[in-house]
């Protein structure tokens, strides 16, 4: 089955900072999705982006499908930020895909 | 639109015992996919139901099941539990579309067994 890597593993960031995550997919996907998982354990819905660039504030994500990569930027973080992003991923009817995520911390 | 809604919250059962958690989507939405999330493991998908009809099947044992009602609701069961299967629970629910779906997961059941 479809393979999902993300990186980096962990990030700790000053408040104010901007951050850069990356998912790596192994095959083609027609649907790709990035969620934010608060401490809560709530998933937060981000972005619906399975190509190009859209953006929410201050986050933006960007999706090269032919490369088999997305990327999430987060600009001048703030605390509230803070929790594991993932990136999930859907090949052609099958089921969604989940990579191991990325745990985010902002310090004040 | 009221998110989607899961329940109890919070469970607590001994092992060899059985649970059912349940889940209402979103109005409208026809599919209800639950994920198990564990500390070790990560997310992983149990199944997925559509029109009342179990469209796909992650690679868990029989003791889990599910069902989905004609109102869109969904129930899962776990027969037989074991202290592995302490995990928070989530549920999604998602709207079908010619150009894909999004999915939007309630707030989890999470199950401790002792």
């Amino acid at each position: 089955g479809i393979q999902v890597e993300q990186s980096p593993p962990d990030l700790i960031l000053q408040e104010g900072a901007n951050s850069t995550l990356r998912c790596n997919f192994s095959d083609s996907v027609n649907n790709l999705q990035w969620f934010h998982q608060n401490p809560w354990g709530q998933l937060i819905n981000l972005f619906y982006i399975p190509s190009g660039t859209k953006q929410n504030g201050r986050l933006s994500a960007t999706t090269v499908a032919t490369e088999r990569y997305s990327l999430l930027y987060i600009s001048s973080s703030q605390t509230t930020d803070s929790g594991v992003y993932f990136c999930a991923v859907e090949n052609y009817g099958q089921n969604f895909v989940f990579g191991p995520g990325t745990r985010l911390s902002v310090l004040p | 639109k009221a998110g989607v809604t899961q329940t109890p919250r919070y469970l607590i059962k001994t092992r060899g015992q059985q649970v059912t958690l349940s889940c209402s989507p979103i109005s409208g939405h026809r599919s209800v996919s639950w994920y198990q999330q564990t500390p070790g493991q990560g997310l992983q998908f149990l199944f997925e139901y559509f029109s009342e009809t179990q469209r796909n099947k992650g690679n868990f044992p029989g003791r889990f099941s599910g069902r989905q009602f004609s109102n869109s609701r969904s129930e899962m069961n776990v027969s037989t539990l074991e202290l592995g299967d302490s995990a928070l629970y989530l549920c999604a629910s998602s709207l079908e579309g010619t150009s894909g779906r999004s999915m939007f997961f309630g707030p989890g059941t999470r199950l401790t067994v002792l």
